[in-house]
């Protein structure tokens, strides 16, 4: 069964600081990785998805890594703003027909001004 | 304006009350999909529906129950037998199943259950 880590559960930064935010899973089998933001009461908004083939994806200040064999995956937020304060969560899709998204717990960023 | 809305916003029910969580999308995916999600925990999945008039069991399904009669709407039901609904429940939905590079899955805002 796939299991999903994000470590740790909360994360505080002073503005301007360039982070890292890291997704291990136990079952390399996937077909792809997604990283969300959750804003706090809301729904979740696709930040990155990184194909099984891929090594990584990027989008303006943010980019995400996919080591499938290790796995790992991280997201690597340049030059942090207080409006990244959010929840991410990471979820990967594993193979086969009826494969579904597995998440993780999230890591809630509180990026301080 | 596409996207996916979910009705109510808030929604309060009293013990062995049955009730329905509306969600609604008008991007013509064919797949949708009921998380249910706890404080400090990752999103479980309830049901999903690959194609109109079908549906499968999540890994949470007991005490749920779902109907995909049309495209755009895949309602939830709650039922008295789900021992403790109080959570956040999102909907969401995909171009289709099988995962390509296009196709990530789009949440609605989500509807907040409160059993009183």
């Amino acid at each position: 069964k796939q299991e999903v880590t994000q470590i740790p559960a909360a994360l505080s930064v002073p503005e301007g600081e360039n982070l890292v935010l890291n997704c291990s899973f136990t079952d390399s089998a996937i077909y792809n990785l997604q990283w969300f933001r959750q804003d706090p009461g809301k729904g979740l908004t696709s930040l990155l998805l990184i194909q099984s083939s891929q090594r990584e994806q990027t989008s303006g200040r943010l980019n995400a890594s996919l080591d499938k064999s290790s796995g790992r995956s991280t997201l690597y937020i340049a030059a942090s703003q207080p409006g990244d304060s959010a929840t991410y969560l990471c979820a990967v899709k594993g193979l086969g027909a009826n494969s579904k998204l597995t998440f993780g717990k999230g890591i809630t960023l509180s990026v301080r001004p | 304006d596409g996207g996916i809305t979910q009705s109510p916003k808030y929604l309060f029910r009293k013990e062995g009350q049955n009730v329905t969580l509306s969600c609604e999308q008008n991007l013509n995916h064919d797949a949708m999909y009921w998380y249910r999600q706890d404080p400090g925990q990752g999103l479980r999945l309830i049901y999903y529906s690959q194609i109109v008039n079908d549906f499968q069991k999540g890994d949470i399904a007991e005490g749920y129950s779902v109907s995909r009669e049309k495209k755009e709407s895949f309602p939830l039901t709650v039922t008295s037998a789900q021992k403790n609904p109080t959570a956040f429940y999102l909907c969401a939905s995909s171009i289709g199943w099988t995962g390509a590079s296009t196709d990530t899955q789009y949440f609605g805002p989500g509807t907040r259950l409160t059993v009183l």
